[in-house]
């Protein structure tokens, strides 16, 4: 079964500052999705960035980035010039064929004014 | 965009009674549809993953006996937690793919207390 794993219970940035928040995931399928969602106070989903792992480059949106080490099982989220409004919980997603979502426990973000 | 609504957004009941939760895809077809459970400060766990017209797939430990699930069109997916009981206390979050391997679209969840 595919897992997905958030070492970061916690993390927080300066305002205006950069931020990465790690995400990595076992599985043995060779083609999939890898997703960050953002779950602010309202609890709602909010797709940040996906990434398709057949794609060597890795996805940008804007002031978010993803590092997507395929071999290495790597998914990791920089959020860059960090903004009040980019605190929530952050969780890395893993896709499979199924369509199916497999979450990491979260990483709750603070950003500091 | 597509849009994934839920309702109620939160509900109240008294132990022992059912509750009927209702996801709704708004503009696409939905095929299949799935249910996720979030305890507080905790990830989303898969419940089941419902499939419009055929049984829904339930996730191990999961009782399909207390967790109906019913996917009677493509734009409707409804989870029904039947004699609920304060441990059900939960939110209820749906999710639908418009197409496959793509974004998911979740709904706004349900925040069910059983009291």
């Amino acid at each position: 079964a595919q897992t997905v794993t958030q070492s970061q219970p916690e993390m927080s940035v300066q305002e205006a500052e950069t931020v990465t928040l790690s995400c990595t995931y076992d599985t043995s399928e060779s083609d999939y999705y890898l997703f960050w969602y953002k779950q602010p106070p309202s609890r709602q989903m909010i797709l940040v960035i996906r990434q398709e792992a057949y794609k060597q480059q890795n996805a940008t949106e804007n002031r978010f980035s993803v590092n997507f080490q395929k071999a290495a099982k790597s998914f990791s989220l920089k959020i860059s010039d960090s903004q009040l409004g980019d605190a929530a919980m952050y969780f890395c997603a893993y896709g499979g064929g199924s369509e199916k979502l497999v979450f990491g426990k979260g990483t709750k973000l603070t950003v500091n004014p | 965009g597509a849009v994934v609504s839920q309702h109620p957004s939160w509900v109240i009941c008294k132990s022992g009674t059912s509750v009927k939760i209702e996801c709704r895809s708004l503009d696409f077809q939905a095929t299949t549809m799935f249910w996720y459970r979030q305890f507080p400060k905790q990830s989303l766990m898969l419940m089941a993953t419902s499939n419009e017209g055929s049984k829904a797939t339930y996730e191990q430990g999961v009782e399909k006996d207390k967790f109906l699930i019913n996917h009677a069109s493509l734009t409707l997916s409804t989870l029904t937690v039947t004699s609920a009981h304060p441990e059900d206390s939960s939110f209820y979050i749906c999710s639908a793919p418009r197409q496959a391997n793509t974004e998911a679209f979740f709904g706004q969840g349900t925040r069910l207390t059983v009291v």
